[in-house]
């Protein structure tokens, strides 16, 4: 089956700063690559995904970059703000028949 | 009100006793999914159903049981728990529909097995 790793599994950052968190799969089949972010108290919510026809989508300060032939993607976050700090996952499935694999998860925090 | 609502929210229980989790939607959404989260391991599937008469395992199914008793419910079981089992546990719905993947999560329930 599907392995995801995700690194780091912590991450500070002051406001302001760059936030880059990877991930690698190991299907070569899987096609779709969701982030999601979880506050605390709450669960997951997607924040963007990409489609493997596509090496690169945008959404304000977030960004998803995608290399299919290394098997690996990672999630950009610009100017970060306090209200970005929460815990990130990467996940990896087929399209058909959606079944998620998670990373294990990226602490992000962001010092005002 | 919250489109996925999961109960109880929070439950401390004793090893040997069965414990259901509840979990209840809104969105109208045929798939509906039940994952653990513990610590540093992300998020496990326990079970999924695609639909009613749809159920089925995911990695970590050993010692859990679950129900489909509409398209809006799907409870979760521990027939006996034990502490392992203690973690946070989520509910999620998707929908069934070309191009669309997303998953909405419940707000979760914390179980503590003593």
């Amino acid at each position: 089956g599907e392995n995801v790793e995700q690194h780091p599994s912590t991450l500070s950052v002051q406001e302001g700063d760059s936030a880059v968190i990877k991930c690698t799969y190991s299907d070569s089949a899987s096609n779709y690559f969701p982030w999601y972010k979880q506050e605390l108290g709450k669960g997951p919510q997607l924040i963007i995904d990409i489609r493997s026809n596509v090496g690169e989508k945008k959404d304000q300060r977030i960004a998803v970059t995608l290399n299919k032939t290394a098997k690996h993607f990672s999630l950009h976050i610009t100017e970060t703000q306090p209200e970005d700090s929460a815990v990130y996952f990467c996940a990896a499935s087929k399209v058909v028949g959606y079944i998620p694999t998670f990373g294990r998860g990226t602490s992000l925090i962001v010092h005002p | 009100d919250a489109d996925v609502t999961q109960t109880p929210r929070n439950r401390i229980t004793k090893t040997g006793k069965r414990i259901m989790l509840e979990c209840s939607q809104t969105k109208g959404h045929d798939r509906m999914y039940w994952y653990r989260q513990d610590p540093g391991l992300g998020l496990q599937l326990i079970y999924y159903s695609f639909d009613v008469k749809d159920i089925n395992k995911g990695e970590i199914s050993d010692g859990y049981s679950v129900s489909r008793q509409a398209q809006a419910k799907f409870s979760l079981s521990l027939e006996s728990a034990i502490p392992n089992q203690t973690a946070l546990y989520f509910c999620a719905t998707s929908l069934t529909r070309a191009g669309v993947y997303e998953q909405f999560f419940g707000p979760g329930t914390r179980l503590t097995v003593l």
